[in-house]
This record gives C-alpha cells, sequence and structure tokens, in this order.
C-alpha cells in the first residue's frame, strides 16, 4: 500500500463545476497536509495547508480533512481554465524525522470549456 | 524580492560526470530540501537539512551529496554513481514543522 494515494486521473470538469480531488494516507499519526497545485514543466505551488479535522475555506479552495478515515479532499468551486494542472497532496507522516512530507502522485485535472 | 532560486534552469550531463545544483533561499527559513520528480511520478525526497551544517538522507539518497554551509544555501551534486540522473530536480524551504515553498527547478539530462 503507498503511503499517500491518490487517483492520477484525468478528471474533467465543465467549467464552473465543482471539482473535487482525494487523497488517502497511510499512518494515523500524520498532523499536517497540503495541496499543491503544478503546471506542466513547472514546480509545484502551495494552495492549502490544512491541520484539523473538519473544512478550511480559502477563496474557492476548500480543504476537507477526516483524520478517523485518514483521508483529505480539495473541492474547487466555480472551476476555471486556469485550474487545469496536476494537483500533489502532500502528508507529513509524522514518522519522526522532522518537517519530512510524502507526496502522492498527484492527479490531473482538465477543467474543460 | 523573497524566494528560492534554483539554477541552472536546464543542465546536460555526459556519462559519468558530476554535476552541481545550486539553491538559493533569501526567506530565512532554517529547512531545506532537495527533491526529484519523474514524469507521471510525485516528488521524492532526495536529502534534507533543519540546521546549519547538518542533513539527513531521504527516500533515495543513493547517487547524491549536499553541503549546508549556510542557512541560506543547499547545493546538491549529483555524482556519476547514480546511475538514472534524468530528472527534474527541485528545492524546497521551509520554517520547521511549516509548509514548504519550491524553487523553480532544475531540469537535468544525461547525454
Amino acid at each position: 500500500q503507498k503511503e499517500v494515494e491518490q487517483n492520477s486521473g484525468p478528471l474533467s470538469v465543465p467549467e464552473g463545476a465543482i471539482a473535487s480531488l482525494n487523497c488517502t494516507y497511510s499512518d494515523r499519526g500524520s498532523q499536517s497536509f497540503f495541496w499543491y497545485r503544478q503546471y506542466s514543466g513547472k514546480s509545484p505551488e502551495l494552495i492549502m495547508s490544512i491541520y484539523s479535522n473538519g473544512d478550511k475555506e480559502d477563496g474557492r479552495f476548500t480543504a476537507q480533512l477526516n483524520k478517523a478515515s485518514q483521508y483529505v479532499s480539495l473541492l474547487i468551486r466555480d472551476s476555471q481554465p486556469s485550474d487545469s494542472a496536476t494537483y500533489l497532496c502532500a502528508v507529513n507522516l509524522g514518522t519522526g524525522g522532522g518537517n519530512k512530507l510524502t507526496f502522492g502522485t498527484g492527479t490531473q485535472l482538465k477543467v474543460e470549456l | 524580492d523573497g524566494g528560492i532560486t534554483q539554477s541552472p534552469k536546464y543542465l546536460f550531463r555526459k556519462e559519468g560526470q558530476n554535476v552541481t545544483l545550486s539553491c538559493e533561499q533569501n526567506l530565512n527559513h532554517d529547512a531545506m530540501y532537495w527533491y526529484r520528480q519523474d514524469p507521471g511520478q510525485g516528488l521524492r525526497l532526495i536529502y534534507y537539512s533543519q540546521i546549519v551544517n547538518d542533513f539527513q538522507k531521504g527516500d533515495i539518497a543513493e547517487g547524491y551529496s549536499v553541503s549546508r554551509e549556510k542557512k541560506e544555501s543547499f547545493p546538491l551534486t549529483v555524482t556519476s554513481a547514480q546511475k538514472n540522473p534524468t530528472a527534474f530536480y527541485l528545492c524546497a524551504s521551509s520554517s520547521l514543522q511549516e509548509e514548504q515553498f519550491f524553487g523553480p527547478g532544475t531540469r537535468l539530462t544525461v547525454l
């Protein structure tokens, strides 16, 4: 079992719709969770961080964390073509060694006109 | 203008050659990291450092070496022992226990 798992996609949504991206992780001791957006050929850009159960909203983005189910998700409301990118889930697995992050392989999102 | 810089943007290596990738940050971050990304894969940690003159191996350290002589700088050397070095190399930094921010990356190709 991979430590951080994401569906690779592509996930296709029409413009204006809600995109839902999901991530599961293996270590119940994990404390910190992050979503990065990566455009093709570019470096990852941090878009959300979440540390406690529940929802965290920032503009069109909402991160949701459920530690009991070991599940974190990212919702993008009113999806735009500029949201088309790969979204990486990253988790501090809490297995020691400071602020080490483990990344999923990413979900490719395509927002269609 | 605060941020993380990496150089060069593109690098070509011949077989048996060592090359060094530069990473500099002016964010006053204590921790710095090196990741490797291969097509269709997530990021894999090579080395990280939480304090000057100290660093730890990540998941794929074989064939790589680093130094941390200054807080601002964390260069990565890809040695000839790394058999498949062609990849996108990403440097990141963070305050301890906080979000990591990435530089623009170096794309390394073996000729």
